[in-house]
């Protein structure tokens, strides 16, 4: 089946450490992107990626890293520089057509919690 | 700039009742895209709609609705006769003409239809 994967389902950090959350999809999307969600608020995007081995910053982007070596995955780094990691991570993607035409579709989400 | 403001924190209704969800948004774009996605209580988003900014008819599908209103800048959801599975947080969303393929989402409505 045609999907998002994001692992792990649940993440514990201690402060001071880097930690990866994985995304991966078999939709053959070109676009793909990093949202985090805090209680109560809408979904922030923090990078975004139009093709490979290209990225951009989103909204939020310090103390976040990504990278694109593959079409199908795009790994999102959480560095000790996030002030406030603890959150729900979100993976999407979607086809690179006319701008804003593509409906993103959505991973699972990653939960992380610093201790 | 690009803004979706859901004026509505929380909905509550008793199953088979009626429930409508604000959307409001804010862009300078002439050609912008909207979207309604679902949120379950398991986390991940479900497109449910995209509408273009040419295409004002209101459209239904099965107990959903959607009524797009350029002139008020709003693109409004109902729930006809809902259903306990109809309880989840709802989010609206706009992409703009960039050629970035980024959504601007709101707050989301969180709504629960009780038995």
């Amino acid at each position: 089946d045609g999907g998002i994967t994001q692992s792990p389902k649940y993440l514990f950090r201690k402060e001071g450490q880097n930690v990866t959350l994985s995304c991966e999809q078999n939709l053959n999307h070109d676009a793909m992107y990093w949202y985090r969600q805090d209680p109560g608020q809408g979904l922030r995007l923090i990078y975004y990626s139009q093709i490979v081995n290209d990225f951009q910053k989103g909204d939020i982007a310090e103390g976040y890293s990504v990278s694109r070596e593959k079409k199908e995955s795009f790994p999102l780094t959480v560095t000790s520089a996030q002030k406030n990691p603890t959150a729900f991570y979100l993976c999407a993607s979607s086809i690179r057509g006319l701008a804003g035409e593509g409906e993103q579709f959505f991973g699972p989400g990653t939960r992380l919690t610093v201790l | 700039a690009q803004k979706v403001t859901q004026a509505q924190t929380e909905i509550s209704v008793v199953e088979k009742e009626d429930v409508t969800l604000d959307c409001v948004y804010e862009t300078r774009d002439t050609t912008y895209y909207l979207f309604w996605y679902k949120q379950p209580p398991s986390g991940e988003l479900v497109f449910l709609i995209r509408r273009n900014s040419f295409d004002e008819q209101n459209e239904i599908s099965g107990r959903y609705s959607w009524n797009f209103q350029k002139s008020t800048s709003s693109f409004n959801f109902t729930i006809t006769a809902s259903q306990v599975v109809d309880s989840a947080v709802y989010f609206c969303a706009l992409s703009g003409q960039g050629g970035d393929y980024k959504l601007s989402f709101g707050a989301g409505t969180t709504v629960t239809v009780r038995a």
